[in-house]
């Protein structure tokens, strides 16, 4: 079964205070993704790594910035907490797409609220 | 620009009934569509997917249908149970999105005993 953990199911930080987000997966998997799920929205990729040390800006960036020094492990970052990123953070890892297959794998998500 | 729309935010029906969920594209390179569930504080787990060379994929109760000329597809839950009430999202990738998956809105769905 894969597994992928995310270190805290419930966060509270105060704004402008620097978050890390932990995600660790083990099937050693060469993608992983950070989305964020808001209501009506959907989940929005954030970030994405297809290897250790590479990383691709998904479709709202802005405000997070990402580390992958190990291939089981992907952080986010949000380096100066504002309320507007109070959310759901997913993680996610999955097979490379040349492997004809596309499902991705998620951890159970934190919940971030930024006061 | 959303490349994947769950028009429906929501849907309610009968236990024992069918459940059609809908999902639209705009992106004629798409090639492979997923539909994931997600439970309330729960990580989203997939369901089923499709390849674009088919038009029908079938697992259990879960069917998923493609139309490629109206750019539209649709989950199927036959019988519906009030264990399927959750958040249903489609998504969809192309051979170029080096894995990356495109997420609709979500769909509620709500099966009432």
């Amino acid at each position: 079964d894969v597994k992928v953990t995310q270190s805290s199911r419930y966060l509270v930080k105060r704004t402008g205070e620097k978050v890390f987000l932990e995600c660790v997966q083990d099937m050693d998997h060469e993608n992983m993704f950070w989305y964020r799920q808001d209501p009506g929205l959907g989940l929005r990729l954030i970030y994405f790594s297809y290897d250790v040390k590479m990383k691709e800006k998904g479709d709202i960036p802005e405000g997070y910035s990402v580390s992958r020094e190990k291939k089981e492990r992907f952080s986010l970052i949000l380096e100066s907490a504002s309320t507007n990123q109070t959310s759901m953070y997913l993680c996610a890892s999955s097979l490379p797409s040349g492997m004809g297959t596309y499902e991705q794998y998620f951890g159970p998500g934190t919940r971030l609220t930024v006061t | 620009d959303q490349q994947v729309k769950q028009n429906s935010p929501s849907l309610s029906v009968q236990e024992g009934r069918i459940s059609i969920l809908n999902c639209d594209y705009t992106n004629s390179m798409f090639d492979y569509f997923l539909w994931y569930k997600k439970y309330p504080a729960e990580g989203p787990t997939f369901l089923i997917s499709i390849s674009s060379i088919k038009d029908k994929n079938e697992d259990g109760r879960f069917t998923v249908f493609l139309n490629k000329s109206a750019k539209h597809l649709s989950l199927h839950i036959v019988p519906s149970q009030p264990g399927d009430s959750a958040v249903y999202f489609c998504a969809a990738s192309a051979r170029s999105n080096t894995g990356k998956l495109i997420f609709g809105q979500g769909t509620t769905l709500q099966v009432k005993p």
